[in-house]
């Protein structure tokens, strides 16, 4: 069973598109990252999230924590070739503060020019 | 500013040998974490050390695998026996403790792949 849930995990659009990423538990986190991995490279931090109900913003990507923390969405607008790659949703346990982060399944997102 | 460092980037062996990789955290980072991703899925979560001790180990870590991090400063992961199951990317992370929100930062990863 996976603790964290993420979808879909694969997406393919076309340049111009905008697109949403979920990521869900039942679990509570204390902080929920996401991260862009590129074939054979480590994942890449892109935002952490902390409280409840938060929303950020980076260019034209926007992420959002749920207001009881137990998930998170990523928003691209207007998507460019060059958002193409794998993102992954990791979050630390609230009792586990400090220890491993859980990763959701991913996903590969394909930007069509 | 060097982020986190990892050797061999690219591994093959054959089943039965032994490999060990290295890991250099974040100079100021005192936390380090190893990851496992097989294609197609998220990094799970093997073991982490704080300092030099290894403060949780994962079920998925069976006794072929053994990680030290002997001064507190880089950190090896050893797997003997190989399988071609463990063939997979090691990812090595590191955060600063005390930091509120548990951030990691990834280095590139080994690529293992077992003949």
């Amino acid at each position: 069973t996976q603790l964290l849930e993420q979808s879909p995990q694969f997406l393919s659009i076309q340049e111009g598109e905008n697109l949403t990423v979920y990521c869900n538990s039942s679990s509570v986190f204390s902080s929920l990252q996401w991260y862009r991995q590129e074939p054979g490279e480590g994942p890449v931090l892109l935002v952490t999230v902390v409280t409840g109900g938060e929303v950020k913003k980076l260019k034209r990507l926007t992420f959002q924590f749920g207001d009881a923390r137990k998930d998170s969405s990523l928003h691209i607008t207007a998507a460019q070739t060059g958002d193409t790659g794998l993102y992954l949703c990791a979050g630390g346990l609230v009792y586990n503060q400090g220890g491993k982060l859980i990763f959701g399944q991913g996903t590969e997102l394909s930007v069509k020019p | 500013d060097t982020g986190v460092s990892q050797d061999p980037r690219h591994k093959i062996t054959k089943r039965g040998q032994n490999v060990t990789f290295r890991c250099d955290p974040i100079s100021e980072h005192n936390r380090l974490y190893w990851y496992r991703q097989t294609l197609g899925q998220g990094p799970e979560f093997l073991t982490y050390f704080q300092n030099e001790a290894q403060l949780e180990k994962s079920r998925l870590l069976s006794d072929r695998f053994s990680a030290e991090r002997p001064k507190g400063s880089f950190s090896t992961l050893e797997i003997q026996r190989t399988e071609q199951g463990d063939s997979a990317m090691y990812l090595c992370a590191s955060s600063l403790a005390g930091g509120p929100y548990n951030i990691q930062y990834f280095g590139a990863g080994t690529r293992l792949s077992v003949l």
